[in-house]
């Protein structure tokens, strides 16, 4: 059981916005950077997000996140069907002194 | 390019022990932190442990479910990361990854992992 608490099961059509939230506390997301990460078992994980909002180059804008106090949310827009895969965040946590993935939310497009 | 290659999966009985290699090219690896990552059959993902840099003393930091079992060290002159993992048990059956620690920037590679496959 993660730290972090991710909601199993997203899903929408092609084209609308979903979002996805991660939820923590003050000794994890409360007090550090968030990451996403974009992940097909099987394959490397795709680094999504860094610094809370920030996208790598290549990510596309319809990719952005947030973070308010001890939750944090990934938002996907004009969803496709190559967006369909893992998504987890992930974040330093002070208190056990290393970093914690949530429990990843698997995104449906139907 | 920057690549990360894995090795040194397979079968092993538990209480047994593997070394794990994560050869790296493309970047300044010395100047890196190394993480391992690892995804069991159906689980998500499972952050195990990172060494950091030189410059940052080759700190090392554990998942609590494997502390006092892995060990985790790099070789700066062969561009190598590894994972020692002993008195491995069934529930470290997993596919491992190392990724690449860019600091706040993240784990901003990856490869493609190796099995690691714990049974008697």
């Amino acid at each position: 059981q993660s730290v972090l608490t991710q909601p199993p099961s997203a899903s929408g059509t092609p084209g609308q916005r979903v979002t996805i939230y991660c939820s923590g506390s003050n000794s994890n997301i409360g007090s550090g950077y968030v990451y996403w990460y974009q992940h097909l078992p099987g394959t490397a994980p795709k680094l999504l997000i860094y610094r809370n909002n920030q996208r790598p180059s290549g990510v596309p804008d319809r990719f952005s996140a947030s973070k308010s106090g001890t939750s944090a949310s990934l938002a996907i827009s004009g969803l496709r069907s190559e967006d369909e895969a893992d998504y987890y965040c992930a974040v330093w946590d002070d208190s056990l002194g290393g970093r914690v993935f949530g429990g990843g939310t698997k995104l449906t497009v139907l | 390019d920057v690549q990360l290659v894995e090795s040194g999966g397979g079968l092993v009985q538990p209480g047994g022990s593997l070394k794990l290699s994560c050869a790296a090219s493309g970047f300044t690896f010395s100047g890196s932190a190394m993480h391992w990552v690892r995804q069991a059959s159906g689980k998500g993902l499972e952050w195990v442990g990172r060494i950091r840099s030189k410059e940052n003393h080759y700190a090392t930091a554990y998942a609590a479910s494997v502390k006092g079992r892995f060990t985790i060290s790099r070789d700066d002159s062969k561009n190598t990361a590894y994972l020692q993992m002993n008195s491995l048990k069934t529930e470290d059956t997993a596919l491992y990854y190392c990724a690449r620690g860019s600091g706040s920037l993240g784990t901003d590679a990856w490869g493609q992992g190796t099995l690691v496959t714990v049974s008697s």
